[in-house]
């Protein structure tokens, strides 16, 4: 069966300090990959989407980025945290048509 | 752009009684509707799902129906019970791509 990995669970960063949060799938290949954020109360705001390795796609502009070294590894990195990149950030995969949706990363900006 | 739009923002019903929510899509390439249920602090997990090919799917207390003429597609809950206090949202996607719009969600309250 296939899981999802992401990690840490929780984060507390001063502005301005760099980030890297981390994304794995197991049990699948070659599959479409997603970085959304959801402020506190809110809903799913797609940051990054992916259909392959090295394949990265924003739909936000804004002052983070990810990649994809490995076919099942999404990264998020920013190289200066914002206040406003406060949030809980949700990796996602689809292989067929359903999305699933990882633990997700609470992300608290000080 | 394409878009998803949900309704209501929130919700309250008494225990027992069924609650409805709405979305509209603007794809008409779109023909896989699935519904997410997030309960706080926790991840969007699916609940149920429908493909444009089916009008009508169930699953015991939750159907979703759909109708493709108006791009409209609504969540049905009945006998609703406390624990089915959490934010659904809904999604519409199209097979083969990487497109998946969500809903904005809908915040439901079973009030005991």
């Amino acid at each position: 069966s296939q899981t999802i990995h992401q990690w840490p669970a929780t984060l507390v960063q001063p502005v301005g300090s760099p980030l890297s949060l981390e994304c794995t799938v197991e049990g699948t290949s070659n599959p479409n990959l997603y970085w959304y954020r959801q402020a506190a109360g809110r809903g799913l705001q797609l940051l990054f989407y992916s259909v392959g390795i090295g394949q990265i796609s924003s739909e936000v502009p804004q002052n983070l980025s990810a990649s994809r070294p490995q076919d099942r590894q999404f990264i998020l990195s920013s190289k200066k945290l914002l206040l406003s990149d406060s949030g809980f950030y949700l990796c996602a995969w689809t292989s067929t048509d359903t999305q699933y949706f990882g633990p997700g990363t609470r992300l608290t900006v000080l | 752009g394409e878009n998803v739009e949900q309704h209501p923002s929130t919700l309250s019903v008494q225990e027992g009684d069924s609650a409805v929510i709405k979305c509209t899509y603007s794809d008409s390439a779109s023909n896989y509707f699935p519904w997410y249920k997030q309960e706080l602090g926790k991840r969007p997990q699916l609940i149920i799902d429908i493909r444009s090919n089916v009008g009508e799917k169930k699953d015991q207390r939750i159907a979703v129906t759909l109708n493709k003429t108006a791009k409209h597609f609504s969540l049905h809950i009945t006998e609703t019970q406390p624990e089915d206090s959490a934010v659904y949202f809904c999604a519409a996607s199209t097979s083969g791509t990487y497109k998946y719009i969500f809903g904005t969600g809908t915040r439901l309250k079973v009030l005991a």
